[in-house]
């Protein structure tokens, strides 16, 4: 099964800042890679799929980019609704999916 | 809109089973498949296998593999997961999700807890 890793696993940072999270896969996958969030109590929300579509109804602060074993999701300029935890997933191996084991973002 | 909608929460003792329903709402039920994830306490998300709603194909995962069940049923537009013999560490919040590649419409969670 192909295996996710996601660095930091946690970070800290202030509204306003620009926050980068990396994903990467035991092997290539394309540009099969999601992006959700998830706030405390409440089920994920897709943020982006095929590695950098914009889910409908996403802030365009949020972006993804890479492709192969290398995926990174930026938030442009940190809200304090952004505060939560985010997982990537791989798709490549579909219906087969691996979440990555999540970054958690918190308030400075 | 479309949605799912997952049954209430349930306490059952190791050993026993469970059977989570999930109704969706608002799309052709047919035309995607239904994932099942759950989500231990404070720990992160787990995919637990796939079911094509339009043919009934499914995938588990490995470790889940002889223990889970996933069904649809196309006349009310329902998917199930029948976990049996439960073991205190399949307390969790367990999902339902659209599949169409990515998961883009969640249902709001059931949670399980094991316990003698």
């Amino acid at each position: 099964d192909i295996q996710l890793t996601q660095s930091p696993s946690f970070l800290s940072a202030s509204v306003g800042d620009r926050v980068t999270i990396t994903c990467r896969a035991s092997q290539g996958i394309s540009s099969y890679l999601a992006w959700y969030q998830q706030k405390p109590g409440k089920a994920p929300k897709l943020l982006i799929y095929a590695a950098s579509t914009l889910q409908s109804g996403v802030p365009s602060r949020f972006s993804g980019s890479g492709s192969g074993t290398e995926f990174t999701l930026t938030i442009s300029s940190l809200q304090p609704e952004d505060f939560a935890t985010y997982y990537c997933q791989q798709l490549n191996s579909y219906p087969r999916f691996t979440f990555g084991p999540g970054t958690k973002v918190d308030i400075k | 809109q479309v949605q799912l909608v997952q049954s209430g929460a349930e306490v059952k003792k190791p050993g026993a089973s469970v059977k989570v329903s999930c109704k969706a709402s608002g799309y052709t039920f047919t035309s995607y498949g239904i994932s099942w994830v759950r989500q231990a306490p404070g720990q992160g998300l787990e995919w637990m296998g796939w079911i094509s709603a339009y043919n009934g194909n499914t995938n588990y995962a490995q470790k889940l593999q002889g223990r889970v069940t996933m069904t649809t049923d196309t006349s009310t537009s329902t998917a199930y997961m029948e976990l049996r013999s439960l073991r205190s560490d399949d307390t969790a919040v367990y999902y339902c999700a659209r599949s169409f590649g990515a998961f883009d419409i969640w249902g709001q969670g059931t949670m399980v807890t094991v316990s003698s």
